[in-house]
């Protein structure tokens, strides 16, 4: 069975401050696909990254950057100077082989960011 | 522009009285889904669909039911709605030529009274 563990219900920072979100997951599949996606008060699901379970390089994209670490099962987000529009609710999610029929993503319970001005 | 159209956005219904949301992608892929968000739970999958007439049950398929007969539409039924149903729902597509990636729809905000 699949599991997906972001212990931080809510955080909230002061803006410029850096954040990082924790997500830590479960899985027997060797080879499996883990995602993050934010959450606006607008309630749409924002694609922000995907990352292939061989590939553990770290990954910058502007403020955001990943860290994947496969020895500790932790795909932890970091927003840097983080802003008021970066508030939302955040999900860390994995997925099976793509190639496998179901490919359903599993869920993590999500993770509120409030961002102070 | 390539997206997934879910409608309606918000609707609110009473016990029973049937509905349908709608949804439809136009970047022909083969795998769609439907989820549904509660407080604390994260999203939890309803159905999926590999392709036309090829659907199958999630993690919380009770109470629901889906129909693929098109590959661009895999709208999601509740035939006797309960409160317990009342949910934030997405629907979701998949396919090989975006790297199988994701895209979600905006959400259907159901209310059932």
């Amino acid at each position: 069975a699949q599991k997906v563990t972001q212990a931080q219900t809510e955080i909230s920072v002061v803006e410029k401050e850096d954040v990082t979100l924790d997500c830590v997951y479960e899985t027997r599949d060797t080879t499996y696909y883990l995602f993050w996606y934010k959450q606006p008060p607008s309630g749409e699901l924002v694609f922000l990254i995907r990352r292939n379970s061989f590939d553990e390089q770290n990954e910058i994209s502007g403020r955001y950057s990943w860290n994947f670490q496969k020895s500790t099962s932790s795909f932890n987000f970091t927003i840097t100077a983080s802003q008021v529009v970066d508030s939302a609710v955040y999900f860390c999610a994995l997925c099976p082989p793509m190639d496998t029929g179901r490919r359903a993503l599993t869920f993590g319970s999500g993770t509120r960011l409030q961002v102070q001005p | 522009e390539a997206q997934v159209t879910q409608n309606p956005r918000y609707l609110i219904t009473v016990t029973g009285k049937k509905l349908t949301v709608t949804c439809s992608q136009n970047m022909n892929h083969e795998y769609m889904s439907w989820y549904r968000q509660d407080p604390g739970l994260g999203l939890r999958q309803i159905y999926y669909s590999m392709n036309v007439e090829v659907t199958d049950k999630g993690d919380v398929p009770e109470g629901y039911k889906v129909s693929r007969k098109e590959k661009r539409n895999f709208p999601l039924i509740l035939e006797s709605p309960s409160p317990n149903q009342t949910s934030l729902y997405f629907c979701a597509s998949s396919g090989g030529a975006s790297g199988y990636g994701y895209t979600f729809g905006s959400g259907t905000r159901l209310t059932v009274v």
